[in-house]
């Protein structure tokens, strides 16, 4: 079965310090990865996604995210993180459920605090 | 602005009574999907429909039913309510089609507590 496993259910790191969130899936094709943040009492919002070409992919907010076969990761990250990243990001991969049409499972979230 | 609009924002009910949460997709998308945020269960698929057609079936209870309309908006019943349904609940549409498939586009949510 699809799955996604973010392993860290919280980060705290620094103002201006670097950031890696985990991400790692479960799915036997090639899959179509996304990150999403989701602010206090907001929906969801796209970062940046992955579906063929270029295993890094830049996204919004000056985010970024590698895609590891091998590893079967998509792990983002940003070089100096700013207050205002303090949010929760969830990891989601697309998965085909009848021809042409898809679902995205998402994985459990990890919240982050950023310390001034 | 995702163009995904959830009304109603909040939600307050008693058990066992029944509720609607309506949803209008962005224009030109064509699936919805309905997603239940708790804080122990994370974000969890609940249905998916595609051009008014069920798609897709994940952890639904039985006590809860959704449609499509020919306009495209969606509704989400929930009924016989109980104190564990408390959650926010979204609705996010996509394209829903094509190679490659797209990326999904959320609306605010909308919260459902259950006294």
């Amino acid at each position: 079965a699809q799955s996604v496993t973010q392993p860290d259910i919280h980060i705290t790191v620094s103002e201006g310090a670097s950031l890696e969130l985990r991400c790692n899936y479960s799915y036997g094709a090639t899959p179509y990865l996304f990150w999403y943040v989701q602010s206090p009492g907001q929906g969801l919002q796209l970062l940046l996604k992955y579906f063929s070409g270029d295993t890094l992919v830049q996204g919004i907010k000056g985010f970024e995210a590698e895609f590891k076969r091998s590893q079967s990761s998509f792990n983002l990250r940003k070089p100096s993180v700013h207050w205002s990243d303090a949010a929760e990001y969830f990891c989601a991969v697309g998965v085909p459920v009848t021809s042409g049409t898809y679902k995205y499972i998402f994985g459990t979230g990890t919240r982050l605090k950023v310390l001034a | 602005d995702s163009g995904v609009t959830q009304t109603p924002k909040h939600l307050i009910t008693a058990t066992g009574q029944r509720v609607t949460l309506r949803c209008s997709p962005r224009s030109g998308d064509l699936s919805v999907y309905w997603y239940q945020q708790s804080l122990d269960q994370g974000l969890q698929f609940l249905i998916q429909y595609y051009n008014g057609e069920e798609r897709a079936k994940g952890n639904i209870l039985e006590r809860f039913s959704a449609q499509q309309f020919p306009d495209l908006h969606s509704e989400l019943n929930l009924s016989s309510l109980e104190l564990g349904d408390s959650a926010l609940y979204f609705c996010a549409s996509s394209v829903g089609w094509g190679t490659g498939g797209t990326e999904a586009f959320f609306g605010q949510g909308t919260r459902l507590t259950v006294v």
